[in-house]
Formats: structure tokens, C-alpha cells, sequence
């Protein structure tokens, strides 16, 4: 069965770093998406990306944030200079394109990649 | 705006008792609402979903109902196993062109034999 993909599962950074994530949606689909959750909170929207451009995007997704689809099959989360509170689980995920509405498209998610910031 | 509040965890069954997890929502307009399941080391999977007032879903013996006059979408199973220990979300996808889903902060369920 087809599956969303991450990588790494944990990364741990120093603060003020760059660092990346790294995501492979589902070969078929073609929406995008990031959410987060911090430890202990809400699992929270990020950003959606539909033919190569974000669609989508929460006030936590500031400058800092940016993402990319850099071949035919990643799609990356750059964070520019990490902050302590950017430690998060951050989830990719991604959905068909099939339907005149987005909300009948199922999201299907990776498992996470644990970001540690020090 | 929108939101989703579930009720605090962990909840801790014997293996066959009758599960109820609570979740309300705030939203404009019609919005869609899912739960998701997330197992130890896995991404969240949706386990059901519904679009409208009064639509039930329901997959592996769990059911939900979209109650608009209550704003809740409560998650039941008359008889829960060991193996549904996890993890689970309520969530809400608003009305309007928009893919985005806003979660509550999930409920952990823990299954005793």
C-alpha cells in the first residue's frame, strides 16, 4: 500500500541553524501539506503546496519557513534559523487531486520527524 | 473562528468496554469532520470521516455521528480490543476552498486486557 514517507525521523539542531525536512508524498497525489505539534499541543497547520506554490498558509508559517517540491517526488520543509521552539513533531502530508472541493480529499501522513532544537 | 476541542486523556479501558471520546467544534459555515488514528511509530490515518449534519461514519466498529445542533462529532465502540490503543484526533476541515485540517489535541486511549 502506498505510503507517505520522512526523513530523518528525529533530527536534533542547534539553535540558529538551517535545517531541513524532507518528505515523499504518495507518487499520485498532488497536494501538499505541513502541520506540527508541539509537545503536549494541538497538531497544527502549516502550509499546503499545489502546483509547485503554496496554496495555503497558518501565521506560524513566517519568513523562516519555506517549501519546496525539488524533484518529482520529495517535498521539503526548510526552517532558516531554527528557534527553541521550533521543537516539534512536523508531519507531511499529501492528497489526491480528484474532486471540484478540497475537503472530500483524504490526507494521508507520514510518521513525523521529531525536530530537536538545543 | 474554527476550532476542536476533545476531551482530556489518557483513557484507560479493560479490553470489551464501551468507548466515548468526546469532541465539540466551533466552526463557520458546513464544515467536514474526521477522526484520525495514530499508532505508536505511525503517521495519523483517518478512521472516518462525515460531510454534513446528521451523517455518520463509522470503519472497524467505531462510529461517529456529525450532530450540528450539539457541534459534536463523539467517537464511540461498543467493544474495544487491546489493539485499538492509540492515539486519536478530532478534526475539522471548514468550509470553502481550503484543504487544511485544524485538529483537537487527541485523546490517548489505553486498552487493558
Amino acid at each position: 500500500e502506498p505510503e507517505v514517507t520522512q526523513t530523518p525521523s528525529h533530527q536534533v539542531t542547534q539553535m540558529g541553524q538551517e535545517v531541513i525536512l524532507r518528505c515523499v508524498p504518495i507518487s499520485n497525489h498532488l497536494y501538499f501539506y505541513w502541520y506540527r505539534q508541539i509537545l503536549g499541543q494541538k497538531v497544527e497547520f502549516l502550509v499546503s503546496f499545489y502546483n509547485n506554490e503554496i496554496s495555503e498558509k497558518s501565521e506560524i508559517f513566517d519568513d523562516q519557513f519555506s517549501v519546496e517540491r525539488p524533484d518529482g517526488s520529495n517535498f521539503t520543509l526548510k526552517i532558516r534559523s531554527t528557534k527553541l521552539e521550533d521543537s516539534a513533531m512536523y508531519f507531511c502530508a499529501s492528497s489526491e487531486d480528484g474532486t471540484a472541493t478540497f475537503s472530500y480529499n483524504e490526507q494521508f501522513f507520514g510518521p513525523g520527524t521529531r525536530l530537536t532544537v538545543l | 473562528g474554527n476550532s476542536v476541542t476533545q476531551m482530556e486523556g489518557p483513557v484507560t479501558l479493560s479490553e470489551e468496554a464501551f468507548l466515548t471520546i468526546n469532541c465539540t467544534y466551533t466552526a463557520t459555515g458546513y464544515p467536514s469532520l474526521f477522526w484520525y488514528v495514530q499508532y505508536p511509530g505511525e503517521g495519523l490515518q483517518l478512521l472516518l470521516k462525515a460531510t454534513k449534519a446528521d451523517d455518520k461514519g463509522s470503519n472497524k466498529g467505531f462510529e461517529a455521528t456529525y450532530r450540528k445542533e450539539t457541534t459534536s462529532f463523539h467517537l464511540e465502540k461498543g467493544s474495544v480490543q487491546v489493539s485499538d490503543s492509540a492515539v486519536y484526533f478530532c478534526a475539522l476541515n471548514p468550509s470553502g476552498n481550503t484543504g487544511k485540517l485544524i485538529f483537537g489535541q487527541g485523546t490517548t486511549l489505553q486498552v487493558k486486557p
